[in-house]
């Protein structure tokens, strides 16, 4: 079945560094994919859905300089923690749905474990 | 108010017994409705879709009152492996970047743990 692979599972990273997420589709082609973000006890936050080509649209309350979001290809999208601080300590998940249009099924990466000392 | 809101738990079961989620949501023009499951620090699963007319997969049973906006979940005959987090999720459409797409918006998830 499809898969979304995402990159790296777990990172521990320095205050005021930069960190970047890779989610990829391997066998299909994602003209969309979401970012979520969960902090612990907490429910899935989407953060920005990103459309292959194009600018990400940023979800309300999320700084778009600080959490960048590249989708250069149908295959790949990337999203980077700038600067990052212990409150953006969290668990982000990449989701991807292939070209099928919006009612094609969604596809979750298996999530990359943030933690910035 | 959240846009979904469930209890949060934890349910404490047996195995063999019958559990019910509940589930409501604040906005009418949400249009699909799920049920996931999420096992500790895993990504999410879909478990099943829900459907207005009721929808039923093995020992799971969904169930939708758009009316009330409200979802819920059955599990019947509990399974020890049946432990973690159920998340209902609901899904509205729209419009960015000139592509039309669905938003998925979670609930906080409901603990669920089966003991032997």
């Amino acid at each position: 079945g499809a898969v979304v692979s995402q990159h790296p599972s777990r990172v521990i990273c320095k205050s005021g560094t930069s960190v970047k997420i890779e989610c990829r589709s391997l066998d299909f082609q994602a003209t969309t994919m979401f970012w979520y973000r969960q902090f612990p006890k907490q429910s899935l936050m989407l953060m920005a859905t990103s459309n292959e080509g194009s600018k990400a649209t940023y979800e309300q309350g999320v700084e778009k300089d600080k959490f960048l979001i590249n989708h250069a290809s149908l295959t790949l999208s990337t999203l980077t923690v700038t600067s990052a601080h212990p409150e953006d300590s969290s668990f982000y998940i990449c989701s991807a749905r292939d070209r099928g249009g919006v009612n094609s099924p969604l596809h979750f990466g298996n999530g990359t474990r943030l933690t910035v000392t | 108010r959240k846009e979904v809101e469930q209890d949060p738990g934890p349910f404490n079961v047996p195995e063999g017994a019958t559990v019910a989620f509940n589930c409501t949501y604040s906005n009418s023009a949400s249009q699909s409705f799920f049920w996931y499951r999420q096992d500790c620090r895993k990504e999410p699963k879909l478990l099943m879709s829900v459907y207005s007319s009721g929808n039923e997969d093995g020992r799971f049973t969904a169930q939708l009152n758009r009316a009330s906006q409200y979802i819920s979940l059955l599990i019947r005959d509990s399974k020890l492996s049946d432990s973690a987090t159920y998340l209902c999720v609901v899904k509205e459409y729209r419009n960015a970047g000139g592509t039309s797409y669905g938003k998925l918006t979670f609930g906080q998830g409901t603990i669920l743990t089966v003991h032997p």
